[in-house]
């Protein structure tokens, strides 16, 4: 099994809401990435966890929460946030130890409203 | 911030021909990979050269690396319709943990 299984799909949301986004894979990879996306731009990296541990964050403000509750799931809490928000958010995963290639989910179409 | 640069942003080329991309990046690497994505969805992996290699091939892709110029170079050969995608490059850090970054991009239409 090599997907990264990524849910919902797609996601409306009010600035006063809270949600989540979710990421899941069973290939035992130790690495767990969130990336935003916006139009015709380049996947751009927000969180690191590795061995479920929060190893990178880049300046992501904190209305975006991550969280990795065990090796094979990984999540995005969702708070406050702005219609600029609104984007692709992928996950993907890949292991510490031998092949670096990355896996990556369908991802999830937020819009913010 | 983003690690690397492609040209050309956007290629158009008609079945058959050969298709050529580039990548710079800035910082030392262990690696540089190359994905593609249809539409916006997930990306999907394609070839992968480490820092002490210069070239790789797998099937019509053909990479290349200069680590003193710091670029790769990715050659789809016999270009066809369904290799119509966005093309990117992405380093992984010799230092900085697991941070793999990616480059701008590029869109490729293959016209039938």
């Amino acid at each position: 099994d090599t997907e990264v299984t990524q849910t919902p799909k797609h996601l409306v949301m009010g600035m006063t809401n809270k949600k989540s986004l979710k990421c899941e894979q069973h290939m035992g990879h130790r690495a767990m990435y969130w990336y935003k996306q916006k139009a015709k731009k380049p996947p751009e990296l927000m969180f690191v966890y590795s061995y479920e541990k929060l190893s990178i964050n880049e300046s992501v403000p904190s209305r975006f929460s991550p969280e990795c509750p065990n090796s094979s799931l990984l999540n995005l809490h969702l708070h406050a946030l702005q219609p600029e928000d609104s984007a692709l958010y992928l996950c993907a995963s890949r292991a510490l130890l031998g092949s670096p290639e990355a896996f990556f989910g369908q991802g999830t179409r937020l819009t913010v409203v | 911030s983003q690690q690397g640069e492609e040209d050309p942003q956007a290629l158009s080329i008609q079945e058959g021909e050969n298709a050529t991309m580039n990548c710079s990046y800035k910082t030392s690497i262990n690696n540089l990979q190359w994905y593609r994505q249809n539409s916006g969805r997930g990306l999907v992996h394609l070839i992968l050269i480490r820092s002490n290699e210069r070239e790789k091939h797998s099937g019509r892709l053909r990479v290349t690396l200069d680590t003193s110029k710091k670029s790769s170079s990715l050659l789809i050969t016999a270009s066809r319709a369904a290799d119509t995608a966005s093309y990117f490059c992405a380093t992984d850090a010799a230092i900085g943990g697991s941070r793999l970054t990616f480059g701008e991009g590029t869109q490729l239409t293959v016209n039938p």
